[in-house]
């Protein structure tokens, strides 16, 4: 079926230190992973997406990483900053509903 | 100059009554959507239009009625509103079907009492 596994719920990291989000996903077909971030009282926003002829995308201190044989994609983001707090949401696309499924969601807290 | 845009950000009300959500874009996009995010956050889809027809319609009840006049607006009327109503319903809009890109409004809390 559909569904999209994302792990940790909850994430809190020092600030400067490096923060990682996995995800999986069901359907073999799926070739679009999007990473959303929701910053308190907003709506998600895009912040960087993966296709599965590629590996791997940098933009920045962030990166995806897309492992399509074991179905598992992961957001790296690198010398976090305080305003990288907020709730990180992968997704996929599943071309057989025409539609994005979305993860549970990571809470992603940076210490100062 | 807001891209998408929804009112009321804050909706209060009683079990039983009806309440609407208006939702307008303007990024000249083809495709409309409404996302339901409960108290644990979870972001699951409702329904699509493209071209003000409904091309999605998740298992919702009959309750929720949404309505798209044009391209650029898709509302959402919900009857005989319930406790298990209160969420955050977003409306977002993408270029097209296979557009892939969700542009999210900033959503509008619903309590139903």
């Amino acid at each position: 079926g559909e569904n999209v596994e994302q792990h940790p719920s909850t994430l809190s990291v020092q600030e400067g230190d490096s923060a990682v989000i996995k995800c999986t996903y069901s359907d073999s077909a799926s070739n679009y992973f999007p990473w959303y971030k929701q910053e308190l009282g907003k709506g998600p926003q895009l912040i960087i997406d993966i296709r599965s002829n590629v590996g791997e995308k940098k933009d920045q201190r962030i990166a995806v990483t897309l492992n399509k044989t074991a179905k598992h994609f992961s957001l790296h983001i690198t010398e976090t900053q305080p305003e990288d707090s907020a709730v990180y949401f992968c997704a996929a696309w599943y071309s057989s509903a025409s539609k994005i499924i979305f993860g549970s969601g990571t809470r992603l807290s940076i210490r100062p | 100059d807001t891209a998408v845009s929804q009112t009321p950000k804050y909706l209060v009300t009683q079990m039983g009554n009806d309440k609407s959500i208006k939702c307008e874009q303007n990024l000249g996009h083809d495709t409309m959507y409404w996302y339901k995010q409960d108290s644990k956050k979870f972001l699951k889809i409702m329904f699509s239009y493209n071209n003000k027809e409904l091309i999605i319609n998740e298992t919702v009840p009959n309750r929720f009625s949404p309505k798209s006049p044009d391209k650029a607006h898709l509302n959402l009327h919900i009857n005989s509103l319930e406790l298990g109503d209160s969420a955050v319903y977003f409306c977002a809009s993408s270029r097209g079907q296979g557009a892939l890109e969700l542009f999210f409004g900033e959503g509008s809390r619903l309590t139903v009492l």
